[in-house]
């Protein structure tokens, strides 16, 4: 168990719906990344956030949102949702801004219909 | 660009047998390494890491990596494999201003008994 939480494990939804997926990150780390796993792209970076505000942005599309809290959870909103958005969407956290161990969450697995 | 090469897609050993997993990064400055660990349907373990020093480290399980700087490569070993160690493995190396995670495609690794 890295300390690093995610819900909801599993989510199905529809195309051209929204969904939230939610990560906790391990005590006293500050920066949350998110990380998408799909079979044709691999594992993709997101996006990170440290301390509440965004660090650093990868591949992620427009219709993708993400926010962390003051508590430090993080939220990762998915919008107008298509079929190759189905994946495995990691989160995972470390202590500082970046350079450093990242521990990542379960996951949540989205499928699209 | 940075980039990371892992150049077998699947391999199998028998249970007892050594094991190595190769992995090439491309990256200008001195890297930070990982191999990480993904059983099926769990999130990923992290395994070991470089960031500067002696080459070898150590990793959990059993596992070690040796850094070749000549070579740009970081492979993964164990000198015994247990049934247990049947998973993706994944060799990532941090890079860009937030410490972003780039993944190489992964190696499977099945268990002969």
């Amino acid at each position: 168990d890295s300390g690093v939480t995610q819900t909801p494990k599993h989510l199905i939804t529809a195309t051209g719906q929204r969904v939230t997926l939610r990560c906790s990150p391990r005590s006293g780390d500050l920066s949350v990344y998110w990380y998408q796993q799909s079979l044709d792209q691999g594992l993709q970076f997101l996006i990170q956030y440290y301390n509440g505000e965004e660090r650093a942005k990868g591949n992620i599309l427009e219709r993708f949102s993400a926010q962390q809290f003051p508590d430090l959870h993080s939220e990762l909103n998915l919008s107008s949702l298509e079929l190759g958005d189905s994946a495995l969407y990691f989160c995972a956290s470390s202590v500082g801004r970046g350079w450093d161990e990242q521990y990542f969450g379960p996951g949540t697995r989205l499928t699209v219909t | 660009a940075q980039s990371v090469t892992q150049p077998d897609i699947h391999i199998t050993v028998s249970e007892g047998a050594s094991l190595e997993l190769r992995c090439n990064y491309s990256y200008g400055a001195t890297p930070y390494l990982f191999w990480y660990v993904q059983s099926p349907g769990q999130g990923l373990q992290l395994l070991l890491k470089y960031f500067s020093g002696d080459t070898l480290v150590q990793g959990i399980k059993g596992f070690e990596a040796e850094f070749k700087r000549s070579q740009s490569s970081f492979n993964l070993r164990k000198p015994s494999v247990h049934w247990s160690d049947a998973a993706e493995y994944f060799c990532a190396v941090e890079a860009g201003q937030g410490g972003k995670l780039i993944f190489g495609q992964g190696t499977e690794l099945s268990v002969k008994p």
